[in-house]
């Protein structure tokens, strides 16, 4: 079946560095994928899509310049947290998917915590 | 947007008895509806789902009902049992892939 690979599984920082958080798809290509927020006991929230080779797709309200998505390949997509505050310790979830008649795949969750 | 909601938010039932979630959603072009099972601190999976050119999908004690006109769908979980106690997300998605996820169903299972 469908893997998605996701590293770390969790991380904790201090205020004002960076985190990036790495997304794989290990056993197909993913032209697409997709960024999750969670916070505890809620719903998972879209932040954005992620294109391979082109720019990501932010969600309204969600900024671009703090959560950078890079897509460089068809496997991989990457979530960095630049310059995070407390206020940004969530679950970050990616997810994609093989076939437009799968249904999602998620990778394992960062639980980021920012002290 | 898609806007999806989903009753009840929390279900207690006790072991062998039925759960429904019931989800509603507002966009017509929606055709795809899965369903994930997240249990505390892991990641959501898929339990089954369901497209918009079928009425209902059963997998063992799970299934799955769709009503295109009325705009909402429903998860039957028969013979419940204590592992099933999990936090169960509905969505619903378009051809252009986004998933628009419903606010959850803490469902609980009472020995």
């Amino acid at each position: 079946g469908a893997v998605v690979s996701q590293h770390p599984s969790w991380v904790i920082c201090k205020s004002g560095t960076s985190v990036k958080i790495e997304c794989r798809s290990l056993d197909f290509q993913a032209t697409t994928m997709f960024w999750y927020r969670q916070f505890p006991k809620q719903s998972l929230m879209l932040m954005a899509t992620s294109n391979e080779g082109s720019k990501a797709t932010y969600e309204q309200g969600v900024e671009k310049d703090k959560f950078l998505i890079n897509h460089a390949s068809l496997t991989l997509s990457t979530l960095t947290v630049t310059s995070a505050h407390p206020e940004d310790s969530s679950f970050y979830i990616c997810s994609a998917r093989p076939q437009v008649s799968y249904g999602y795949t998620f990778g394992s969750g960062t639980r980021l915590t920012v002290v | 947007g898609e806007n999806v909601e989903q009753h009840p938010s929390t279900l207690s039932v006790q072991e062998g008895d039925s759960a429904v979630i019931k989800c509603t959603y507002s966009d017509s072009a929606s055709n795809y509806f899965p369903w994930y099972k997240q249990e505390l601190g892991k990641r959501p999976q898929l339990i089954i789902d369901i497209r918009s050119n079928v009425g209902e999908k059963k997998d063992q004690r799970i299934a799955v009902t769709l009503n295109k006109t009325a705009k909402h769908f429903s998860l039957h979980i028969t013979e419940t049992q204590p592992e099933d106690s999990a936090v169960y997300f509905c969505a619903a998605n378009t051809n252009a892939g986004k998933s628009t996820f419903g606010d959850g169903t803490t469902l609980t299972v009472k020995p």
